[in-house]
């Protein structure tokens, strides 16, 4: 068990670039989420998977905003023509179970600026 | 929609002290409340959950309470030292979790 791995740790981006990002869960984790988190503010919810199945998305993943599971194993999130404002730092969990009565587990996340 | 305070934003205290970090929110309906701890620039480490049938956690110096009919859960920090600091935050558990802003601890020798 090694933990929830995302990738990049870090990421430099001019403005109206595309990126992405990349989560591994814990292994056998049927549920990845994403978040996104700025400065002095808590995490923000941005979508959630069940195994491959996108369940819900917030309303602050826009058009450009777009993520997958394929195969219900890692994930990944894409940002085309990235803004300023898309600077943060963007989290991913994983969790066991169907429910939410297990822990989720964070990885370190991968940090955005955008310039 | 559900809404999560946390008070204070930030605390700092002599070493040794007990803490008492608070967590409102607006909405009981929810299945559980977990509690995070993150250092700067860094993920958050999951350090207590509680079932919403659960009154109260306890791991180490840490204690979590959990009182979903008055919409409040505590962090109790046992004899507080400088490795404690760092922003605390809780969350409560819908289908998805929604977080507090945090309290930002500093702990100083």
């Amino acid at each position: 068990d090694t933990g929830v791995s995302q990738d990049p740790r870090h990421k430099i981006t001019k403005r109206g670039q595309n990126v992405t990002f990349r989560c591994d869960p814990i292994s056998e984790h049927n549920r990845l989420y994403w978040y996104r988190q700025t400065l002095g503010q808590g995490p923000e919810f941005l979508t959630y998977f069940q195994n491959e199945a996108q369940l819900e998305k917030s309303r602050l993943l826009s058009d450009r905003f777009s993520a997958e599971r394929p195969k219900g194993s890692f994930s990944t999130l894409e940002i085309q023509r990235t803004e300023q404002g898309d600077s943060a730092m963007y989290l991913c969990a994983s969790s066991l179970d169907a429910g939410v009565r297990e822990k989720l587990f964070f990885g370190s996340g991968t940090q955005l600026s955008v310039l | 929609k559900q809404e999560v305070t946390q008070i204070p934003a930030a605390l700092s205290v002599p070493e040794g002290e007990n803490l008492v970090l608070n967590c409102s929110f607006t909405d009981s309906a929810i299945y559980n409340l977990q509690w995070f701890r993150q250092d700067p620039g860094k993920g958050l480490t999951s350090l207590l959950l509680i079932q919403s049938s659960q009154r109260e956690q306890t791991s180490g110096r840490l204690n979590a309470s959990l009182d979903k009919s008055s919409g409040r859960s505590t962090l109790y920090i046992a004899a507080s030292q400088p490795g404690d600091s760092a922003t605390y935050l809780c969350a409560v558990i819908e289908d998805k979790l929604i977080f507090g802003t945090g309290t930002r601890l500093q702990v100083f020798p």
